[in-house]
């Protein structure tokens, strides 16, 4: 195992479709971060899973966005009718909280969204 | 609450010259403080993060950063630069285990032959 994983890396899409990416973390790494990224910011908290569970949301989050881990491994993160604002590079994280004290979280190489 | 703010978005070197990118955090309980380097169309990669057994703190790449409390500083150092290592520098901070980083805005490193 490599690294965090996620696919697909580039998607154009145009507004109101729905769209849908996986994420695939580190092996045995119970925690799972999503994060959005627009152009020249720092990636931003959208929610994060401690195995299956999802224990915090943003208000970033909103009703159109829905992640899942159902078996606590990969990671999908669906948006729904989609808008041009949702346009960015979303970025999957995983960390090992019982081996890492200080909880490094370690990214995957994000999926760039286009919406036209 | 937990914030970062980085001063300058944009940093120009020369190549062997002193690298320097400041990092001011804002935490009301003792932070855990990261270095991430982003490179075009990549993911994030960890370069350091401080742990508390040391206040100057030894990355990859010949990195190091300082934690100053008094100054609520992290502000990362390479004593030359390479032209490898232009890329954007983002810090984070995070409070507890498990909870969200927050990341600054984004520092973009150029090197000048």
């Amino acid at each position: 195992d490599t690294g965090v994983s996620q696919n697909p890396r580039h998607k154009i899409t145009k507004r109101g479709q729905n769209v849908t990416f996986r994420c695939d973390p580190i092996s045995e790494h119970n925690r799972l971060y999503w994060y959005r990224q627009t152009l020249g910011q720092g990636p931003e908290f959208l929610t994060y899973f401690q195995n299956e569970a999802q224990l915090e949301k943003s208000r970033l989050l909103s009703d159109r966005f829905s992640a899942e881990r159902p078996k606590g491994s990969f990671s999908t993160l669906e948006i729904q009718r989609t808008e041009q604002g949702d346009s960015a590079m979303y970025l999957c994280a995983s960390s090992d909280a019982e081996r890492d004290l200080r909880e490094t979280q370690y990214f995957g190489p994000g999926t760039r969204l286009l919406v036209l | 609450a937990q914030s970062v703010t980085q001063l300058g978005s944009h940093v120009s070197v020369s190549e062997g010259a002193l690298v320097l990118l400041r990092c001011n955090y804002s935490s009301s309980v003792p932070p855990y403080l990261f270095w991430y380097v982003q490179y075009p169309n990549q993911g994030l990669q960890l370069l350091l993060k401080y742990t508390s057994a040391a206040t100057l703190v030894k990355g990859i790449n010949g990195f190091e950063a300082e934690f100053k409390k008094s100054e609520t500083s992290f502000h990362l150092t390479k004593p030359s630069a390479h032209m490898s290592d232009a890329a954007e520098y983002f810090c984070a901070v995070s409070a507890n285990t498990g909870n969200q980083f927050y990341f600054g805005t984004g520092t973009s490193l150029t090197v000048i032959p």
